[in-house]
């Protein structure tokens, strides 16, 4: 099994509807983050969490949230899709300061909003 | 604000040669620089790690240095061959985040 694992792997849905991409992973890491990547924009943070108790916006929160279930596992919800939210959506964990392994990712979720 | 670029965006190369990527980024308060290979529309898969401390770090035939005092690393790759053709991203840890550069898009060809 992969240490992180995103579900689903693709996922269309419509304009306005509310979805939930999971994330879970098997490292044992307090951190979890969850990015986003468009093209020609690169990968940009949405939420990141440092322990369960614990949840900080990153750069582009606006339109989003999170829920730290347990420690191996964190979700990200879109309340109320768009088409510009279109985007390949990417969780990771870490150790504090990226550690002595670095960071981990799934491998993301594909997210079509018509 | 931390800011990481790459250079260059784009590189073609054939088969056999040796390849510099470039990122620099403009805050030298980093603890690690991290650099990831992405295959078309899939995930990140890390290839080194390179933590403040060292001035860089090998696997087989990729070399990733660091040189925090100019706000610069390079990944060297040797021998290129057309199974390296992905998209490379180089990432600093800064504070508590994970800074991502836009990327250098490489094509080998035979």
């Amino acid at each position: 099994d992969a240490d992180v694992t995103q579900t689903p792997r693709n996922r269309i849905t419509k304009t306005g509807k509310r979805i939930m991409l999971e994330c879970s992973q098997t490292k044992g890491h307090d951190r979890m983050y969850w990015y986003r990547q468009d093209p020609g924009l690169g990968l940009r943070l949405i939420y990141y969490s440092f322990d369960v108790k614990d949840i900080n916006k990153g750069e582009i929160s606006d339109g989003y949230s999170v829920s730290r279930q347990a420690q191996a596992k964190f979700s990200l919800s879109l309340e109320s899709a768009i088409p510009n939210q279109t985007a390949l959506y990417f969780c990771a964990t870490s150790t504090p300061r990226g550690g002595d392994a670095g960071y981990t990712f799934g491998s993301g979720t594909r997210l079509t909003v018509v | 604000k931390q800011e990481v670029t790459q250079i260059p965006a784009a590189l073609s190369v054939p088969e056999g040669e040796n390849l510099v990527l470039n990122c620099s980024f403009t805050d030298s308060a980093i603890y690690n620089l991290q650099w990831f290979r992405q295959d078309p529309g899939k995930g990140l898969t890390s290839l080194l790690l390179i933590q403040s401390s060292q001035r860089e770090q090998t696997s087989g035939r990729l070399n990733a240095s660091l040189d925090k005092s100019s706000g610069r690393s390079t990944l060297y790759i040797a021998a290129s061959q057309p199974g390296d053709s992905a998209t490379y991203l180089c990432a600093v840890h800064n504070t508590d985040k994970l800074i991502f550069g836009t990327g250098t898009r490489l094509q080998v060809f035979p």
